[in-house]
């Protein structure tokens, strides 16, 4: 079975500065993906990035980028110049690569609230 | 466009009340999902549909039963639900695993609260 820690129940930061959230992760699987969620005050769980584990280049999408360190089994979340928007609960996810159509379990960390503050 | 849209957005119900929470995607996914999110934790998956057939069910009490009458289509009826039931009810989708990536879009939940 596969666990995801993230060891940071809550952080803040201020607006335009950058700010890291950390994940761990444990497990047996050499081919697997790892996910950031988002969850803002709506509601909506929104995927912030994805990255797979046989790629050893860092993930990026515009603020957001990835820091993988598959053989420390880490993947923490660097946000730059933080916006108000950026306001959340933050999850990490892990998902077992899998050649079925039995669909895609997702494990899920336990979050970090990340306020980011004018 | 990667919408999951679910209905209704708030539900109160009695526990000998029978309702249905829906969810919906036109994205061509074959595989949909419900989950269960308590205040302040992630998500637990409750069940998985693949190609409209149940593929995985996480030992979820039988008050609670998944239908997939199509593929863009998943519903969850509910029926003699306890209080500890209240929770976010979350629907996700996504592609099968052949056709590339396995990102799960999600719907913005059902609130569901039992009185």
């Amino acid at each position: 079975a596969q666990t995801v820690t993230q060891s940071q129940p809550e952080m803040s930061v201020q607006e335009a500065e950058t700010v890291t959230l950390s994940c761990t992760y444990d497990t047996s699987e050499n081919n697997y993906y790892l996910f950031w969620y988002k969850q803002p005050p709506s509601r909506q769980m929104i995927l912030v990035i994805r990255q797979e584990a046989y790629k050893q280049q860092n993930a990026t999408e515009n603020r957001f980028s990835v820091n993988f360190q598959k053989a420390a089994k880490s993947f923490s979340l660097k946000i730059s110049d933080s916006q108000l928007g950026d306001t959340a609960m933050y999850f990490c996810a892990f998902m077992k690569h899998t050649n079925n159509n039995a669909g895609n379990m997702l494990t899920f960390g336990g979050g970090t609230r990340l306020m980011v503050k004018p | 466009d990667t919408e999951v849209t679910q209905t209704p957005k708030h539900l109160v119900m009695g526990m000998t009340n029978k309702k249905s929470l829906k969810c919906e995607q036109h994205m061509g996914h074959r595989a949909m999902y419900w989950y269960k999110q308590k205040a302040k934790k992630p998500p637990e998956l409750m069940f998985v549909y693949s190609y409209e057939k149940l593929s995985i069910n996480e030992s979820v009490p039988s008050r609670f039963s998944p239908e997939c009458p199509n593929s863009s289509l998943l519903n969850l009826h509910l029926h003699a639900l306890q209080p500890e039931d209240s929770a976010l009810y979350l629907c996700a989708s996504s592609q099968s695993y052949r056709r590339g990536t396995n990102i799960q879009y999600f719907g913005a939940g059902t609130r569901l609260s039992v009185l």
